[in-house]
């Protein structure tokens, strides 16, 4: 592993199914995030972690859940999907605790469709 | 208003031209400033931050006017592989100054 890995690539899934996106990070970094993509909005910051065992929300947290068991994994879970939780999930993390003032490694993203 | 606001573009430049953007922001307590490129299907990687003194990378300059809140990028001598999305990025004061991206400004760099 190089850096920060996500999976699935993509996924259809069908509404009101359970979904956990997988986040993998290699850097030994505090800070991680997710974050959802849509055509003409920016990134919009879901959960992030300042440190393995803690957990905030972010703009967007309504029908997601995350957890820090650990520095590396970051998982993100839909309980029950929606069709507007379709869009593009990155995960990122940094290595300062507040992540504003270093650079954020993204991982490659995931597209999830719900239909 | 959008807390961080570009233009979506595209933005149809000319290989070798120079290209700049703006980006502005609302929240005058933000404290740092970033660029980053995201190409088509991919995830963003951070070009340049953005000091308040200016700064510059080979063929990027990125500056910054507090009094007028807005973020600012030139690119000179643009190359075809210029051609991606630039996002201007803020941090929210409000919000354990956590980062507010923009949409993103589309550049095409034509042969």
């Amino acid at each position: 592993i190089a850096g920060i890995t996500q999976a699935p690539t993509s996924q259809i899934l069908a509404a009101g199914r359970r979904m956990t996106l997988r986040c993998t990070q290699d850097m030994r970094h505090n800070a991680m995030y997710w974050y959802r993509q849509d055509l003409g909005l920016g990134l919009r910051l879901i959960h992030y972690s300042n440190t393995a065992g803690t957990t905030g929300k972010g703009e967007v947290p309504d029908g997601y859940s995350v957890s820090r068991a650990n520095t590396d994994d970051f998982p993100l879970t839909l309980a029950s999907a929606v069709p507007s939780q379709t869009s593009v999930y990155f995960c990122a993390s940094s290595d300062e605790l507040s992540g504003s003032y270093n650079e954020q490694f993204f991982g490659p993203g995931t597209r999830l469709t719900v239909l | 208003r959008k807390e961080v606001e570009q233009d979506p573009g595209p933005f149809n430049v000319p290989e070798g031209a120079t290209v700049a953007f703006n980006c502005t922001y609302s929240n005058s307590a933000s404290q740092s400033f970033f660029w980053y490129r995201q190409d088509c299907r991919k995830e963003p990687k951070l070009l340049m931050s953005v000091y308040s003194s200016g700064n510059e990378d080979g063929r990027f300059t990125a500056q910054l006017n507090r009094a007028s809140q807005y973020i600012s990028l030139l690119i000179r001598d643009s190359k075809l592989s210029d051609s991606a999305t630039y996002l201007c990025v803020v941090n929210n004061a409000r919000s354990n100054y956590q980062l507010i991206w923009g949409a993103g400004t589309k550049l095409i760099i034509k042969p």
